[in-house]
């Protein structure tokens, strides 16, 4: 049962561009919601995370914007370096059993010069 | 230098033998989790534990099983009763119970079935 669905499953962008990667959730009780970065033969590291009562989270080049009412997120990547070139995953948990993250399915970004 | 660390890096399994990963934390974190990755399919969950002597099964438990003997070991083993063990293996731990807290990931084990 995929809890959080995640899209695309790869996205090319330009240097300098923004990278939008997009992420919808089932279970109304979910109330986190972390984004992570992978390099390849690495483990995730978070990047950035967002409650369900604010709207939007900015740290540096990249922002969380969360729709409560469509069950939506997505991580905007600004000025997209080639650095930033990585697997980006979605996840989300909820309140007491283990505090357990559901994943999302994964998005390969390349920043291309 | 805290950290997760996963040994071994590489591993390779001839069928119907039982394998065990390790992994070990110095964070001094309550929780750990085993999560299994596949191209394609994200990270599931095997099994956690939030305390010593004690783990639940995730997602993904049949074929694997663990113990937490110590907080900073949480060591994973591969029976011969998984079909299809190839994959790669993420070891994370996390502080407390809140649920803001970060999980922190190991660097993984990579698992070759022969």
């Amino acid at each position: 049962q995929q809890q959080v669905k995640q899209s695309p499953q790869s996205l090319i962008v330009q240097k300098g561009g923004i990278s939008i990667i997009n992420c919808a959730y089932e279970n109304t009780a979910f109330d986190y919601f972390p984004w992570y970065q992978q390099f390849p033969g690495k483990g995730p590291a978070l990047l950035i995370a967002i409650r369900p009562d604010v709207s939007e989270k900015k740290e540096g080049r990249f922002t969380i914007s969360f729709n409560k009412s469509a069950k939506q997120f997505s991580l905007h990547i600004m000025d997209s370096q080639p650095g930033d070139s990585a697997t980006y995953f979605c996840a989300a948990s909820m309140t007491g059993g283990g505090n357990k993250l559901t994943f999302g399915t994964g998005t390969q970004l390349k920043v291309e010069l | 230098d805290g950290g997760i660390t996963q040994s071994p890096k590489y591993l390779f399994r001839k069928e119907g033998q039982n394998v065990t990963l390790s992994c070990e934390q110095n964070l001094n974190h309550d929780a750990m989790y085993w999560y299994r990755q596949d191209p394609g399919q994200g990270l599931r969950l095997i099994y956690y534990s939030q305390i010593v002597n004690d783990f639940q099964k995730g997602d993904i438990a049949e074929g694997y099983s663990v113990s937490r003997e110590k907080k900073e070991s949480f060591p994973l083993t591969v029976t011969s009763a998984q079909k299809n063990p190839t994959a790669f293996y993420l070891c994370a731990s996390r502080a407390g119970t809140g649920i803001y807290n970060e999980q922190f990931f190991g660097p993984g084990t990579r698992l070759t079935v022969l």
